[in-house]
């Protein structure tokens, strides 16, 4: 099976843009889907990418996905940081045989 | 509105078995498949596999074989997940998890914390 790896942790200002990158051990970025979830503290996670760079309705366009060939990663993006976007995110993927994968979450702190 | 209910905290000993339930309203629950997801204190987020509502047959991630049982009881909208020769290691809160909107993990339960300690 593959592995997804992500920053342990990323920071930044309010009003910045932050990336958070997932990359994939093996097999093609690009041959499955990936998605993101947000889990805030004490909270269940919730979708805010789907299929690479979908955005689920009533999440704001601030939130932005990419896949990068190259690299074998996806990316999340978060431009106009508000301390209300600070949470653990978290990469998901799968293979042919529909196995999902998450990758081990990143956590981002807004100061 | 979707809802995915589950049950209480669970305190339980090491040996012993313990199931979870998640109750599901606001949607046909037999259309749409019921994964479940462990995390594990401080931890990240582990798919465990998933239960087809339709047919009843389960998948289980690596890891996830044996000692765990997806099940369904669909008079009731209800799917269960139970583990059996807890270990302390099984300490997690475990969430139920379906696919309503967008194919993937798009509603989530509430998680249920099972502590696994003599």
């Amino acid at each position: 099976n593959f592995m997804l790896t992500q920053p342990h942790s990323v920071s930044e200002s309010p009003g910045k843009t932050v990336t958070i990158s997932c990359t994939r051990s093996s097999g093609s970025i690009a041959s499955n889907y990936v998605q993101w979830y947000q889990q805030r503290p004490g909270s269940s996670p919730t979708t805010v990418i789907y299929e690479d760079n979908q955005r689920p309705s009533g999440v704001p366009d601030r939130f932005s996905g990419s896949i990068d060939s190259s690299s074998n990663s996806a990316s999340l993006t978060i431009s106009g940081l508000k301390t209300e976007d600070e949470a653990d995110y978290y990469c998901q993927s799968y293979d042919s045989s529909n196995r999902w994968v998450f990758g081990g979450g990143t956590k981002l702190t807004v100061l | 509105q979707v809802q995915l209910v589950q049950s209480g905290s669970e305190l339980k000993k090491p040996g012993a078995s313990v199931k979870v339930s998640c109750k599901a309203s606001g949607y046909t629950f037999t259309s749409y498949a019921m994964n479940w997801v462990r995390q594990a204190p401080g931890q990240g987020l582990e798919w465990m596999g998933w239960i087809n509502t339709n047919t009843g047959n389960p998948t289980y991630a690596q890891g996830f074989t044996g000692r765990f049982v997806f099940s369904l009881d669909t008079s009731v909208s209800t799917a269960y997940l139970q583990i059996s020769s807890l270990k302390a290691e099984d300490t997690a809160v475990y969430y139920c998890a379906t696919d309503i909107l967008t194919g993937y993990l798009d509603y989530w339960g509430q998680g249920t914390l099972v502590t696994v300690s003599s």
